[in-house]
């Protein structure tokens, strides 16, 4: 079955530089989410998408942007990059079709961009 | 949102039947309750949900009690791959946009041979 795919897989960036992370949903999935683990920490919650529309806005940096093009792939832009900002990202996908009594929380995630910031 | 309270480390043996218990007082009446499961450097996998009394699918159950002020995750017969960190959410599942999800202070499950 298809997954979702992020790309790239790992990215080295200087301090102050810009990076865009990108993410394709499985096929059919209506929604977005982006999240961002730290070393050693739980996965954080950043933004998300529904019908190219965002639709939740969590704990994401000014310097960060995101959009969902009408493909429904996504891209986290990421300006003025600093040190902290070395983190695992995760893209995940949900059906609001599919879901079920037994399934509204559940979010397909990505094998995650590894971003380290020099 | 429900603030979630688990154990932040367990140990088990291959075989073993574990239970993790997620303590969430605050539960509101239309949360959901639904576990993840991370391997290290790999993303949250979705394992389970519910709402009230018992749930069981082809990788784990759910027992709620009447109350929903707790819940517990039971993983039957764990192997050497189940090592690996548990997280108990809740929250509303009734979304038309999709539900972001608030991961906090899983749990982190060791099984030995």
């Amino acid at each position: 079955a298809a997954g979702v795919i992020q790309s790239p897989r790992h990215l080295i960036k200087e301090k102050r530089e810009t990076a865009t992370l990108k993410c394709y949903p499985i096929p059919r999935h209506d929604t977005v989410y982006w999240y961002q683990q730290g070393p050693g920490q739980d996965p954080q919650f950043l933004i998300s998408f529904y019908e190219k529309m965002q639709s939740d806005k969590g704990s994401i940096p000014d310097r960060f942007s995101a959009q969902q093009f009408s493909d429904y792939h996504s891209e986290l832009n990421m300006s003025s990059l600093e040190l902290g900002d070395s983190a695992l990202y995760f893209c995940a996908s949900s059906s609001t079709a599919d879901r079920t009594a037994s399934s509204y929380n559940e979010q397909f995630f990505g094998p995650g961009t590894r971003l380290t910031v020099l | 949102l429900a603030k979630t309270t688990q154990p932040i480390s367990m140990d088990s043996y291959e075989g073993q039947e574990v239970n993790i218990t997620c303590s969430h007082n605050n539960i509101a009446t239309n949360d959901y309750i639904t576990w993840y499961q991370q391997f290290p450097s790999q993303g949250p996998r979705f394992i389970i949900q519910g709402y009230k009394t018992k749930v069981t699918n082809e990788v784990a159950s759910l027992f709620i009690p009447a109350d929903r002020k707790s819940s517990t995750l039971s993983l039957p017969r764990v192997s050497l791959s189940d090592t690996a960190v548990y997280y108990c959410l809740v929250g509303s599942g009734i979304n038309n946009a999709g539900n972001m999800l608030t991961f906090g202070g899983g749990t982190r499950l060791m099984v030995k041979p």
